[in-house]
């Protein structure tokens, strides 16, 4: 079965400080892919990026950036520079192989507060 | 606005009676699924369609939880005498689905209170 687990439930920082969100996953599919997601106070999950086990290479978007590391099963999240607007719960997601093709299985979630 | 919708935003309800909750998804996407979100946790998946047949349900949908997608269209999600065990965060997602797997996006979910 699918697992996702984001040891870190809170964490707390100050403005301009960079932040690593940490999800580790366990799947039994040899090609898979990852998902993260936001959720800001207003509650609506924002999709953020999708990333295909095939492709190790890091990506940067803005002040993101994401580490894939299929080795240690790990999906880390780098936000740079954190600003205030950042502070929501991330979720990391990790979507059903085989038949149950769609549905996707969430991490618990890191809330993340940034103080001005 | 193109993306989800749903409707209510906030339902609150006394136990024992029925509620319907309703999701338009983004009108090109031919998948569509249900959450459901408790607080302190991720959302956990409930069922989804693929146009208008519904290819899995979860085991935390009893029977007392039905979805429809009539036409392949918008989705309903109704509860038969509500528990306080239901309060929580009700959210849809619809994707596009091809040959290769593309990601959800979400409404911004019906939070139902039972009393």
């Amino acid at each position: 079965a699918q697992k996702v687990t984001q040891a870190q439930t809170e964490i707390s920082v100050v403005e301009k400080e960079d932040v690593t969100l940490d999800c580790v996953y366990e799947t039994r599919d040899t090609t898979y892919y990852l998902f993260w997601y936001k959720q800001p106070p207003s509650g609506e999950l924002v999709f953020l990026i999708r990333r295909n086990s095939f492709d190790e290479q890091n990506e940067i978007s803005g002040r993101y950036s994401w580490n894939f590391q299929k080795s240690t099963s790990s999906f880390n999240f780098t936000i740079t520079a954190s600003q205030v607007v950042d502070s929501a719960v991330y979720f990391c997601a990790l979507p059903a192989g085989g038949t149950s093709y769609g549905k996707l299985t969430f991490g618990q979630g890191t809330i993340l507060t940034v103080h001005p | 606005d193109t993306g989800v919708s749903q409707d209510p935003r906030h339902k609150i309800t006394k136990r024992g009676q029925n509620v319907t909750f309703r999701c338009d998804p983004i009108s090109e996407h031919n998948r569509l699924y249900w959450y459901r979100q408790t607080l302190g946790q991720g959302p956990e998946f409930l069922t989804y369609f693929q146009n208008e047949a519904q290819l899995e349900k979860s085991r935390l949908l009893s029977d007392r939880f039905s979805a429809e997608r009539p036409k392949g269209s918008f989705s309903t999600l109704e509860i038969q005498r509500t528990e306080q065990g239901d309060s929580a965060m009700y959210l849809c997602a619809s994707s596009f689905s091809d040959r290769g797997y593309y990601e959800q996006y979400f409404g911004p979910g019906t939070r139902l209170t039972v009393t």
